[in-house]
């Protein structure tokens, strides 16, 4: 398994800023995952994070706007730059881990961030 | 453009019912992934599986199971005897290439 810390856990931003949220694993992940989920929505994915190389944005999703880092095997940050209400959504980091000859996926808790 | 419908938005059951969760998808490519999610009233979320295109057998864990049938584009999700504790939303979604896409959600409640 994996267990993976995602901080912060909640956040209520002014318009105009910008939040960096952070997601430590246990153990070392080649794929990382960076979702959003809107309330009362479903999920839409908004970029896959290898190391060493450029993470891959979804359509819609654009590295300006949610630039994201990946210095190594066990870390990611996700930012969301010049925030405004539309970004209020909870922001949750995926990892994909090899198990048993399965690929298994494992997710933090989540940031829950508001934005006024 | 790919897209996953999930039909049914809301399902109730009685405790020990069997209940199927539906997932139909549409892709014109011929490779791509299919996935189940679960989220619990907790929120958070728990990954159930992952299949491949190229792999319609079906798959059993415990009370769990998955049929997928490409002839009708559906990845189904069986629940046996189902539990208060298997109230949830759960998501459907499809990958291809670089693109994802989630279904709306089942919210299945199991009431005793």
């Amino acid at each position: 398994s994996a267990v993976i810390s995602q901080k912060p856990s909640r956040d209520i931003c002014q318009r105009g800023t910008s939040l960096t949220i952070q997601c430590q694993v246990d153990s070392q992940v080649t794929m990382m995952f960076w979702y959003r989920q809107q309330p009362g929505q479903s999920l839409t994915l908004i970029a896959t994070a290898n190391q060493g190389s450029e993470a891959t944005y979804e359509s819609g999703f654009v590295i300006d706007k949610f630039p994201i880092s990946r210095p190594n095997l066990t870390f990611s940050t996700l930012t969301v730059s010049n925030m405004s209400p539309e970004d209020s959504s909870i922001y949750l980091c995926s990892v994909e881990r090899r198990e048993e000859a399965k690929n298994i996926q494992y997710f933090g808790a989540g940031t829950r961030l508001s934005v006024l | 453009a790919q897209k996953v419908t999930q039909a049914q938005t809301e399902i109730s059951v009685v405790e020990k019912e069997d209940v199927t969760l539906d997932c139909v998808y549409e892709t014109r490519d011929t490779t791509y992934y299919l996935f189940w999610y679960k989220q619990p009233p907790s929120g958070e979320l728990v990954f159930l599986i992952r299949r491949n295109s190229f792999d319609e057998q079906n798959e059993i864990s415990g009370r769990y199971s998955w049929n997928f049938q490409k002839s009708t584009s559906s990845f189904n999700f069986t629940i046996t005897a189902s539990q208060v504790v298997d109230s949830a939303v759960y998501f459907c979604a499809l990958s291809e290439g670089n693109d994802m896409r989630f279904g709306a959600g089942t919210r299945l409640t199991v009431k005793p």
